[in-house]
């Protein structure tokens, strides 16, 4: 159970085009979906957290117009990177977390992306 | 906010033996704090997890003890593997966010 579907696994692309990852919880409910990114050897920075039928929360620092966010389902949130630059490359790795508290979140496989 | 700090970040272990890796967290509000090993590339995955009523936890060879007077819990791997190596992150619950560790780099060999 509690599994987490990540898709592209993998995006290369042009600067200046726009990227969507799209996040899905497969056998659960996802209250809440996190959305994180990690630079190799490097821990897992969060960016911004989403509730279902809610806008988004960001990170200190992170662009709300750049890293666009939406969270329509109870198993769908989706992460659109605008106008990417090279700068933006990077793995890109979502969760999910069931209803309740202290409940662990289940990651999906990541998106490496590599813009040219 | 959570601050929480992993050591060490480097572990090297000959096969069969222990492997310990410690947390510490700032937020005495947190109360559930899981432990994830990441492989290569690949996603982030629970091995386990304690919730702040309780001071200790085992499920087979992995344990966590929890210290909340102290504010560190400590992951321990006994009899370790060669598919133990990975790298482990700890996290802290803080308002319903993960704070996570910095991770450490286990590397069992045979």
């Amino acid at each position: 159970g509690a599994v987490v579907s990540q898709h592209p696994s993998w995006v290369i692309c042009k600067s200046g085009t726009s990227v969507k990852i799209e996040c899905r919880s497969l056998d659960f409910q996802a209250t809440t979906m996190f959305w994180y990114r990690q630079f190799p050897k490097q821990s897992l920075m969060l960016m911004a957290t989403s509730n279902e039928g809610s806008k988004a929360t960001y990170e200190q620092g992170v662009e709300k117009d750049k890293f666009l966010i939406n969270h329509a389902s109870l198993t769908l949130s989706t992460l659109t990177v605008t106008s990417a630059h090279p700068e933006d490359s990077s793995f890109y790795i979502c969760s999910a977390r069931g209803n309740g508290d202290n409940q662990p979140q289940h990651f999906g496989d990541g998106t490496r992306l590599s813009i040219l | 906010g959570e601050n929480v700090e992993q050591h060490p970040s480097t572990l090297s272990v000959q096969e069969g033996d222990s492997a310990v890796i410690k947390c510490t967290y700032s937020d005495s509000a947190s109360n559930y704090f899981p432990w994830y090993k990441q492989e290569l590339g690949k996603r982030p995955q629970l091995i386990i997890d304690i919730r702040s009523n309780v001071g200790e936890k085992k499920d087979q060879r992995i344990a966590v003890t929890l210290n909340k007077t102290a504010k560190h819990f400590s992951l321990h791997i006994t009899e370790t593997q060669p598919e133990d190596s990975a790298v482990y992150f700890c996290a802290a619950d803080s308002w319903g966010k993960f704070q996570f560790g910095a991770g450490t780099q286990v590397v069992v060999t045979p």
